[in-house]
């Protein structure tokens, strides 16, 4: 039972234009979201996060939407930027002993120049 | 400052074979720490996860085991690998509402 889901494997976008990327949420209880970007052969890197009680989170290009009701979340990246390429996870946290992190599946975000 | 480092980078092992992946945090004590697993193509799959010194909580049945003998180490080990264990590996560390940073990680292809 996937519980944070990105149903967009992967997303195309001509440099300058935005990129939106989308995720999916079950669970409820999940009380902070999160945006990270990974490289190849490296660790994913915190991008941008927003907490369950906001609706939009801003940082710079950066802009994360919380629709609470649709269970819904998204990146947007504005201008897109070629160095912008790589895979995004959303991961959303529940509050519990192990404060555990739920990834979804990455979507691969290509900027072509 | 907190990093957390993680060797090796790749390895490659036969079927068969034993594994250990380590994992140091430094610059912080007592941290939750995680071991994740991302198979080609796949997301990131939560393996195991340790509130502290002993503990281990498993949240996929597999082939693997993960140990966390001092406050800052945890080790993610296989008696056996099979084929499926390959993946790159990445270990995590919590630190503030800003979720986890994540090692480096390691690439095991096994043959």
């Amino acid at each position: 039972d996937q519980q944070v889901k990105q149903n967009s494997p992967s997303l195309s976008v001509q440099e300058g234009r935005i990129s939106i990327l989308n995720c999916d949420y079950t669970n409820s209880m999940f009380d902070y979201f999160l945006w990270y970007k990974k490289y190849p052969a490296e660790g994913p890197t915190f991008l941008i996060s927003i907490s369950s009680i906001k609706d939009k989170n801003e940082d710079g290009r950066f802009t994360v939407f919380l629709n609470k009701s649709a269970k819904h979340l998204s990146l947007h990246i504005v201008p897109s930027q070629p160095g912008d390429s790589a895979v995004y996870f959303c991961a959303a946290r529940t509050d519990n002993a192990g404060n555990m992190l739920t990834f979804g599946g990455g979507t691969r975000l290509m900027v072509k120049p | 400052s907190q990093t957390i480092h993680q060797w090796p980078a790749t390895l490659v092992q036969p079927v068969g074979s034993p594994l250990s992946l380590e994992c140091t945090v430094e610059g912080t004590s007592n941290p939750n720490l995680y071991w994740y697993r991302q198979a080609a193509g796949r997301g990131l799959q939560l393996l195991f996860y340790s509130v502290g010194i002993g503990q281990i909580s498993s949240e996929v049945p597999q082939n693997l085991s993960a140990s966390r003998p001092q406050d800052r180490q945890f080790i993610l080990s296989s008696k056996k690998l099979l084929l499926s264990d390959s993946g790159f590996y990445l270990c995590a560390w919590r630190g503030n509402l800003y979720g986890y940073t994540f090692g480096s990680g390691t690439r095991l292809t096994v043959v």
